[in-house]
């Protein structure tokens, strides 16, 4: 069974920092990009980034370009998210979220229960 | 504003068929398939739909989905009371390189 479990989260000052942290068992975690997707409260979801596999590629959403950093650690089976200078924006709950690739499509299959971030002085 | 247009809401009493419609343009769902995902408050969202029309296996197949141009739908029919929840589409972005969700559709059972 696929789990993915998030922790990390906290209340931080705005311009603050915060690492995330995914740990992901019941796959082969390699073989996967990963992706961190947020929903803040009484919004809808947002993607934020992604990885792939080996760490090579990164995407981020231009809200957090520049500020959030992803990477991973095949051999912690691990998924982390480094979050500089954060703003109220930021305040959200984090999904870690796993890929796959079916029928010629990607699609997020499997999520983690989220960590909240909350941004506030 | 999202990158995906949906509807904020939609509602059917039970029995009837609903449908919820995501638009973009020729950089996402023109160019690329749609995936459909079913949030419940407080638990993680579900796969409802990907590539468009395909049914993940236990989403029952009163769940449907369809794309035209740079438009998608997720057809609900014979609505359920467990229907109950927030929608939403997603797909790829060419320009943004990025994925990108629609706002999300709150579906109301009444």
């Amino acid at each position: 069974e696929v789990r993915l479990v998030e922790s990390g989260g906290l209340v931080v000052q705005p311009g603050g920092s915060l690492r995330l942290s995914c740990a992901a068992s019941g796959f082969t975690f390699v073989d996967y990009t990963m992706h961190w997707v947020r929903q803040a409260p009484g919004r809808g979801l947002e993607w934020v980034s992604l990885i792939t596999w080996n760490g090579n590629t990164t995407y981020y959403a231009d809200s957090v370009k520049g500020r959030f950093t992803i990477s991973r650690d095949n051999s912690k089976n691990s998924l982390y998210l480094q979050m500089n200078n954060l703003k109220t924006d930021d305040t959200a709950l984090y999904y870690c979220v796993k890929d796959i690739l079916d029928s010629s499509w990607y699609y997020f299959d499997s999520w983690g229960q989220g960590t909240l971030v909350t941004v506030s002085s | 504003h999202s990158v995906l247009t949906q509807p904020p809401s939609a509602s059917g009493t039970p029995g009837q068929r609903v449908t919820i419609s995501c638009s973009g343009s020729s950089s996402n769902i023109g160019d690329n398939s749609v995936n459909w995902y079913q949030h419940l408050p407080g638990t993680a969202p579900k796969l409802l739909m990907y590539s468009d029309n395909q049914r993940p296996s236990g989403v029952p197949d009163r769940f449907s989905g369809s794309k035209s141009g740079t438009s998608a739908s997720l057809a609900i029919s014979g609505l359920q009371s467990e229907d109950e929840a927030d929608y939403y589409c997603a797909t790829w972005d060419d320009s943004l390189h990025g994925w990108v969700f629609g706002g999300g559709t709150k579906l109301t059972v009444l």
